[in-house]
């Protein structure tokens, strides 16, 4: 069972424009939710990452949108370059439990930007 | 300040075979978890240390085992190969078992034949 949903799987954008992807869980035990960006044969690298007690968080071109009552967030890139052009990931963790520390991925989004 | 570091990078090994994956942390990190990544897939938790045991184990059998150095570096190993182990497998460290901010290493690819 796929714990953190990430949707779309793949994202087609021109330069300069705002790809936005979503992910959706139900755990209620997540308290932490970092997105990755991963280029092909390198492991993922953290790009930003936001609690639940705010609403957004913004990290240069980078903007995490959080919505705790529909357990949803997703993250947008402003004026995306063809250097954003990767593999994201969407992951949730625990703050509690036996599994506290896990990260729970998704599925992945294959962006590209178009020059 | 050097960033996880993973050794192998590449790795071929033959069914039934045994291997064994490295990592170094992070500079000040003290918990090391381990991930497989099925091609096209996202990152899958197999386990994590923390002064030097073992804390916490994904869904993986007993063929994957793990141990913790005092100088907080990890070992992965597997045991009797099977095809499906094909993937690249990667070291996150943190600054405690919380996992808040953990950073990845490049991975060791590993292809079994």
């Amino acid at each position: 069972q796929q714990q953190v949903k990430q949707s779309p799987q793949s994202l087609i954008v021109q330069k300069g424009g705002i790809p936005i992807i979503n992910c959706a869980y139900e755990n209620t035990a997540f308290d932490y939710f970092p997105w990755y960006q991963q280029f092909p044969g390198k492991g993922p690298a953290l790009l930003i990452a936001i609690r639940p007690d705010v609403s957004e968080k913004k990290e240069g071109r980078f903007t995490i949108s959080f919505n705790k009552s529909a357990k949803q967030f997703s993250l947008h890139i402003m004026d995306s370059q063809p250097g954003d052009s990767a593999t994201y990931f969407c992951a949730a963790s625990p703050g509690r439990g036996s599994t506290l520390g896990r990260l729970y991925f998704g599925r992945g989004t294959q962006l590209t930007v178009w020059p | 300040d050097a960033g996880v570091t993973q050794s192998p990078t590449h790795l071929i090994k033959t069914r039934g075979q045994q291997v064994t994956l490295r990592c170094s942390p992070k500079s000040g990190h003290d918990t090391v978890s381990w991930y497989q990544q099925a091609l096209g897939q996202g990152p899958q938790f197999i386990f994590q240390y923390y002064e030097e045991e073992e804390r916490q184990r994904g869904n993986f059998p007993d063929r994957f085992s793990g141990h913790q150095f005092p100088n907080y570096s990890s070992e992965l190993n597997v045991n009797a190969l099977l095809l499906g182990d094909s993937a690249l497998y990667l070291c996150a460290s943190s600054v405690d078992r919380a996992g808040y901010e953990q950073y990845f290493g490049p991975g060791t690819r590993l292809t079994v034949t």
